[in-house]
């Protein structure tokens, strides 16, 4: 089966400064790699992902890189806010019948330091 | 408006005991999840229906049973409740579609048994 590691387990920087956490997958069928952000006590919601055919995709201040020979992605958060403080978890999919394999890394707990 | 709305939101119960969550989603996805976060935050899937169809059925306890009346409908039975079974269990749905299998967490069942 899949598996996904990820690194670092907790990360602290400066407001202002960039963030990275990265994951690699061990299965080269998985073709779907989203990140999930989940704060304390509430539900994990997608804020970015990205399908095998693309090598790079951003979103305002977020933006994910994949390198599929290598099995690896990458989360990069630029100009960090506070409330960008969570636990990020990236994920690797494929998809079964129509539904999606999801197997998560085991998260990292960002803090932004004011 | 909630898309995937799960009950209870807070459980606590004795170890033995049978217990039921309770998951809906109104998003018209044909595709429901259970997964499980433990208290290190790992998140892992526990099963996944299609069309009410069991798809996925990871390894777990036969404790464990879903049932998927229709669906919009995906519930999660738990017999013989162990310590170890305190975790909090989020639903999920997806919808196979031009921008992904996107999944959908609800707001999380958090479990404790004493």
């Amino acid at each position: 089966g899949e598996n996904v590691e990820q690194h670092p387990s907790t990360l602290s920087v400066q407001e202002g400064d960039s963030a990275v956490i990265k994951c690699t997958y061990s299965d080269s069928a998985s073709n779907y790699f989203p990140w999930y952000k989940q704060e304390l006590g509430k539900r994990p919601q997608l804020i970015i992902d990205i399908r095998s055919n693309v090598g790079e995709k951003k979103d305002q201040r977020i933006a994910v890189t994949l390198n599929k020979t290598a099995k690896h992605f990458s989360l990069h958060i630029t100009e960090t806010q506070p409330e960008d403080s969570a636990v990020y978890f990236c994920a690797a999919s494929w998809t079964l019948f129509g539904n999606e394999k999801l197997t998560f890394g085991t998260g990292t707990r960002l803090t932004i330091i004011p | 408006d909630t898309a995937v709305s799960q009950t209870p939101k807070y459980l606590v119960t004795q170890m033995g005991n049978d217990k039921s969550i309770k998951c809906e989603q109104n998003l018209g996805h044909d595709t429901m999840y259970w997964y499980k976060q433990d208290s290190k935050k790992f998140l892992k899937i526990m099963f996944s229906y299609n069309n009410k169809e069991l798809i996925i059925n990871e390894t777990v306890p036969n404790r464990f049973s879903p049932k998927s009346p229709d669906k919009a409908h995906l519930n999660l039975h738990i017999n013989s409740l162990e310590l170890g079974d305190s975790a909090v269990y989020f639903c999920a749905s997806s919808q196979v579609g031009a921008r992904g299998n996107t999944i959908y967490f609800g707001e999380g069942s958090w479990l404790t048994v004493v």
